[in-house]
Protein backbone atom coordinates (compact mmCIF):
# COMPACT_ATOMS: atom_id res chain seq x y z
CA UNK A 1 0.00 0.00 0.00
CA UNK A 2 2.04 2.46 -1.42
CA UNK A 3 2.25 6.18 0.29
CA UNK A 4 2.06 9.48 -1.61
CA UNK A 5 4.51 9.20 -4.34
CA UNK A 6 7.11 12.03 -5.27
CA UNK A 7 9.53 13.02 -7.31
CA UNK A 8 12.29 13.44 -7.92
CA UNK A 9 13.25 13.77 -4.46
CA UNK A 10 15.79 16.19 -5.66
CA UNK A 11 16.00 18.63 -8.54
CA UNK A 12 18.62 21.01 -9.42
CA UNK A 13 17.94 23.86 -11.79
CA UNK A 14 19.78 27.24 -12.82
CA UNK A 15 17.93 30.33 -12.69
CA UNK A 16 15.57 31.24 -15.81
CA UNK A 17 14.99 26.80 -15.87
CA UNK A 18 11.65 24.78 -15.80
CA UNK A 19 10.77 22.99 -13.05
CA UNK A 20 8.52 20.31 -12.62
CA UNK A 21 7.51 18.55 -9.28
CA UNK A 22 5.12 15.41 -9.18
CA UNK A 23 3.19 13.78 -6.97
CA UNK A 24 1.03 10.54 -6.91
CA UNK A 25 -1.56 10.81 -3.97
CA UNK A 26 -2.37 7.69 -2.16
CA UNK A 27 -4.84 5.20 -3.34
CA UNK A 28 -8.06 6.08 -3.02
CA UNK A 29 -7.39 9.47 -2.26
CA UNK A 30 -9.00 12.31 -4.76
CA UNK A 31 -7.83 15.33 -2.53
CA UNK A 32 -4.24 16.99 -2.99
CA UNK A 33 -2.34 19.84 -1.65
CA UNK A 34 0.97 21.32 -2.36
CA UNK A 35 2.87 22.83 0.57
CA UNK A 36 6.14 24.54 0.36
CA UNK A 37 8.97 24.64 3.15
CA UNK A 38 11.52 27.46 3.11
CA UNK A 39 14.60 27.53 5.52
CA UNK A 40 13.90 28.59 9.04
CA UNK A 41 9.77 28.71 7.59
CA UNK A 42 7.13 26.58 8.14
CA UNK A 43 5.33 24.58 5.65
CA UNK A 44 3.11 27.42 3.75
CA UNK A 45 0.03 26.65 2.04
CA UNK A 46 -0.02 26.53 -1.61
CA UNK A 47 -2.77 25.33 -3.85
CA UNK A 48 -5.80 22.44 -3.33
CA UNK A 49 -6.36 20.31 -6.29
CA UNK A 50 -9.23 17.98 -6.76
CA UNK A 51 -9.72 15.97 -9.98
CA UNK A 52 -9.19 18.19 -12.78
CA UNK A 53 -9.82 21.60 -10.66
CA UNK A 54 -8.22 23.94 -9.10
CA UNK A 55 -10.00 24.24 -5.86
CA UNK A 56 -8.07 26.91 -3.62
CA UNK A 57 -4.89 28.70 -5.56
CA UNK A 58 -4.64 31.48 -2.75
CA UNK A 59 -1.25 30.36 -1.87
CA UNK A 60 0.28 30.13 -5.32
CA UNK A 61 2.72 33.15 -6.65
CA UNK A 62 0.49 34.99 -9.23
CA UNK A 63 3.29 34.69 -11.59
CA UNK A 64 5.48 31.90 -12.80
CA UNK A 65 3.70 28.40 -10.54
CA UNK A 66 1.14 26.62 -11.86
CA UNK A 67 -0.54 23.58 -10.58
CA UNK A 68 -2.81 20.69 -12.27
CA UNK A 69 -4.09 17.28 -11.65
CA UNK A 70 -5.81 15.89 -14.38
CA UNK A 71 -7.95 12.99 -14.91
CA UNK A 72 -5.35 10.48 -15.17
CA UNK A 73 -1.71 10.73 -14.09
CA UNK A 74 -0.27 12.68 -11.19
CA UNK A 75 -0.51 15.87 -9.62
CA UNK A 76 2.20 18.30 -11.33
CA UNK A 77 3.56 21.65 -9.92
CA UNK A 78 5.23 23.71 -12.72
CA UNK A 79 7.41 26.90 -11.72
CA UNK A 80 8.67 28.41 -15.06
CA UNK A 81 11.88 30.80 -15.42
CA UNK A 82 13.07 29.30 -11.79
CA UNK A 83 15.12 31.66 -9.38
CA UNK A 84 17.20 31.64 -6.36
CA UNK A 85 14.15 32.37 -3.83
CA UNK A 86 12.30 29.42 -5.03
CA UNK A 87 14.74 26.79 -3.56
CA UNK A 88 12.85 25.16 -0.91
CA UNK A 89 11.01 21.62 0.04
CA UNK A 90 8.05 21.24 -1.58
CA UNK A 91 5.53 18.85 -0.16
CA UNK A 92 2.36 16.91 -1.56
CA UNK A 93 -0.46 15.69 0.54
CA UNK A 94 -3.29 14.01 -0.22
CA UNK A 95 -6.63 12.98 1.87
CA UNK A 96 -9.77 11.28 0.81
CA UNK A 97 -11.50 14.53 1.75
CA UNK A 98 -11.60 18.39 1.59
CA UNK A 99 -11.49 18.88 5.36
CA UNK A 100 -8.24 17.90 6.21
CA UNK A 101 -9.11 15.21 8.56
CA UNK A 102 -5.68 13.62 8.01
CA UNK A 103 -3.35 14.13 5.49
CA UNK A 104 -0.72 11.94 4.32
CA UNK A 105 2.50 13.98 3.02
CA UNK A 106 5.11 12.55 0.51
CA UNK A 107 8.84 12.80 1.27
CA UNK A 108 8.94 15.89 -0.55
CA UNK A 109 10.97 17.21 -3.39
CA UNK A 110 13.88 19.26 -2.60
CA UNK A 111 14.70 21.94 -5.60
CA UNK A 112 17.83 23.94 -5.71
CA UNK A 113 18.35 27.10 -8.24
CA UNK A 114 21.61 27.50 -9.07
CA UNK B 1 -4.72 36.10 9.47
CA UNK B 2 -4.61 32.64 11.16
CA UNK B 3 -1.34 32.52 13.53
CA UNK B 4 0.79 29.24 15.14
CA UNK B 5 3.52 30.27 17.83
CA UNK B 6 5.01 27.12 19.12
CA UNK B 7 7.95 26.83 21.65
CA UNK B 8 10.24 26.14 22.38
CA UNK B 9 12.06 25.97 19.26
CA UNK B 10 14.45 23.54 20.27
CA UNK B 11 14.10 21.36 23.19
CA UNK B 12 16.96 18.54 24.46
CA UNK B 13 15.77 15.87 27.28
CA UNK B 14 17.24 13.01 28.61
CA UNK B 15 15.53 9.77 28.08
CA UNK B 16 12.30 9.14 30.53
CA UNK B 17 12.27 12.95 31.27
CA UNK B 18 8.78 14.18 30.32
CA UNK B 19 8.21 17.87 29.37
CA UNK B 20 5.60 19.32 27.21
CA UNK B 21 5.55 21.26 23.94
CA UNK B 22 3.29 24.88 23.30
CA UNK B 23 1.24 25.50 20.82
CA UNK B 24 -0.65 29.00 20.40
CA UNK B 25 -2.97 30.22 17.66
CA UNK B 26 -5.04 32.93 16.12
CA UNK B 27 -7.93 31.69 14.32
CA UNK B 28 -10.84 33.29 13.36
CA UNK B 29 -12.76 30.36 13.98
CA UNK B 30 -11.42 26.82 14.74
CA UNK B 31 -11.88 23.85 12.88
CA UNK B 32 -9.39 21.94 13.91
CA UNK B 33 -5.88 21.63 15.55
CA UNK B 34 -3.64 19.38 13.97
CA UNK B 35 -0.37 18.18 15.20
CA UNK B 36 1.90 16.33 13.05
CA UNK B 37 5.79 14.70 13.37
CA UNK B 38 8.73 15.52 10.76
CA UNK B 39 11.97 13.32 11.11
CA UNK B 40 14.70 14.70 8.67
CA UNK B 41 14.03 14.48 4.81
CA UNK B 42 10.48 13.29 5.24
CA UNK B 43 7.28 14.95 4.82
CA UNK B 44 5.17 15.42 7.98
CA UNK B 45 3.64 12.52 9.85
CA UNK B 46 -0.14 12.85 11.23
CA UNK B 47 -0.31 12.42 14.61
CA UNK B 48 -3.64 14.14 16.42
CA UNK B 49 -6.21 16.01 15.60
CA UNK B 50 -8.14 18.26 18.07
CA UNK B 51 -12.08 19.77 17.29
CA UNK B 52 -12.78 21.75 21.08
CA UNK B 53 -11.13 23.42 24.20
CA UNK B 54 -10.99 20.50 26.67
CA UNK B 55 -10.15 17.44 24.35
CA UNK B 56 -7.46 15.39 24.82
CA UNK B 57 -5.91 12.06 22.56
CA UNK B 58 -3.09 10.16 23.36
CA UNK B 59 -0.84 8.07 21.43
CA UNK B 60 1.55 5.92 23.01
CA UNK B 61 3.92 8.58 25.41
CA UNK B 62 2.49 11.46 23.76
CA UNK B 63 -0.81 13.27 24.52
CA UNK B 64 -2.13 16.12 23.16
CA UNK B 65 -5.04 18.84 24.90
CA UNK B 66 -6.59 21.85 23.78
CA UNK B 67 -7.68 25.20 25.38
CA UNK B 68 -9.54 28.31 23.60
CA UNK B 69 -5.86 29.83 22.72
CA UNK B 70 -3.70 27.02 22.78
CA UNK B 71 -2.56 23.36 22.69
CA UNK B 72 0.02 21.67 24.28
CA UNK B 73 1.64 17.75 23.22
CA UNK B 74 2.93 16.08 26.36
CA UNK B 75 5.53 13.82 26.32
CA UNK B 76 6.11 11.36 28.97
CA UNK B 77 9.08 9.19 29.47
CA UNK B 78 10.25 9.76 26.23
CA UNK B 79 12.65 7.63 24.29
CA UNK B 80 15.80 8.44 21.46
CA UNK B 81 13.32 7.15 19.14
CA UNK B 82 10.77 10.26 20.31
CA UNK B 83 13.35 12.45 18.14
CA UNK B 84 11.64 14.59 15.61
CA UNK B 85 10.54 18.11 14.88
CA UNK B 86 6.66 18.43 15.95
CA UNK B 87 4.26 20.62 13.97
CA UNK B 88 1.42 22.05 15.20
CA UNK B 89 -1.11 23.71 12.68
CA UNK B 90 -4.40 24.84 12.38
CA UNK B 91 -7.39 25.07 10.02
CA UNK B 92 -10.03 27.74 10.00
CA UNK B 93 -13.92 27.21 10.23
CA UNK B 94 -15.77 28.52 7.33
CA UNK B 95 -17.39 26.76 3.96
CA UNK B 96 -13.90 27.87 1.63
CA UNK B 97 -11.28 27.30 4.13
CA UNK B 98 -8.93 24.19 3.22
CA UNK B 99 -5.34 24.96 3.85
CA UNK B 100 -3.57 24.34 7.24
CA UNK B 101 -1.30 27.04 8.68
CA UNK B 102 1.32 25.53 10.45
CA UNK B 103 4.23 26.71 13.12
CA UNK B 104 7.73 26.58 12.54
CA UNK B 105 7.54 23.63 14.55
CA UNK B 106 9.89 22.51 17.82
CA UNK B 107 13.08 20.33 17.17
CA UNK B 108 12.97 17.74 20.18
CA UNK B 109 16.19 16.07 21.31
CA UNK B 110 15.93 12.79 23.16
CA UNK B 111 19.39 11.63 24.92
CA UNK B 112 20.25 7.96 26.09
Amino acid sequence: NAGVMQNPRHLVRRRGQEARLRCSPMKGHSHVYWYRQLPEEGLKFMVYLQKENIIDESGMPKERFSAEFPKEGPSILRIQQVVRGDSAAYFCASSTSGFNEKLFFGSGTQLSVL
Amino acid sequence: EDQVTQSPEALRLQEGESSSLNCSYTVSGLRGLFWYRQDPGKGPEFLFTLYSAGEEKEKERLKATLTKKESFLHITAPKPEDSATYLCAVQASGGSNYKLTFGKGTLLTVNP
